[in-house]
């Protein structure tokens, strides 16, 4: 499989569970990303990976949490969510900061 | 504070006109710019990516450019198609660090 695919593709959980999503880039790239996209707000970015190293958060609550055990895999853990945190989550990856190449996300509805 | 602006939020056009899409930003120290295609409910599709050097950049039907003095880069798609139609984003890279900032896309319909 090529690109950056992301799992789930779909999830709903409540308040109380803990979840985690998947992004992996098969591109070779270096640095990799998750983004909020809420419904009519613009992209937000939230963290930043180069070279598994966390260079960006972007001020995000604690109840999210990257991990990035190598160069091709990030995930998003998840847990005591709001419901406004419902929103479609995206992964992208890049090379050196340079173009960004981004997965088809994940639509999260926590109830 | 870098901020993106992307004028109009909407657009409906008939089949075979052409799209003017701009997008204006207030922090003229930007990397590059890239220009994203998002269709309903799915991950973004870069277009074109545009380095600070740059004035503009095609690739079949779209043309982007960039205007740094003025803040303003525009997205051309020539002879538009009712498979054009999706919101498109611009979005740019910083000088100095590693953000990428997203305006909030213009909605684009293009009738058979």
């Amino acid at each position: 499989e090529t690109g950056v695919t992301q799992t789930p593709r779909h999830l709903v959980m409540g308040m109380t569970n803990k979840k985690s999503l998947k992004c992996e880039q098969h591109l070779g790239h270096n640095a990799m990303y998750w983004y909020k996209q809420s419904a009519k707000k613009p992209l937000e970015l939230m963290f930043v990976y180069s070279l598994e190293e966390r260079v960006e958060n972007n001020s995000v609550p604690s109840r999210f949490s990257p991990e990035c055990p190598n160069s091709s895999h990030l995930f998003l853990h998840l847990h005591t969510l709001q419901p406004e945190d419902s929103a479609l989550y995206l992964c992208a990856s890049s090379l050196n900061y340079n173009e960004q190449f981004f997965g088809p996300g994940t639509r999260l509805t926590v109830l | 504070k870098q901020e993106v602006t992307q004028i109009p939020a909407a657009l409906s056009v008939p089949e075979g006109e052409n799209l003017v899409l701009n997008c204006s930003f207030t922090d003229s120290a930007i990397y590059n710019l890239q220009w994203f295609r998002q269709d309903p409910g799915k991950g973004l599709t870069s277009l074109l990516l545009i380095q600070s050097s740059q004035r503009e950049q095609t690739s079949g039907r779209l043309n982007a450019s960039l205007d740094k003095s003025s803040g303003r880069s525009t997205l051309y798609i020539a002879a538009s198609q009712p498979g054009d139609s999706a919101t498109y984003l611009c979005a740019f890279f910083k000088a100095a660090g590693n953000k990428l900032t997203f305006g909030g896309g213009t909605r684009v319909l293009v009738k058979p």
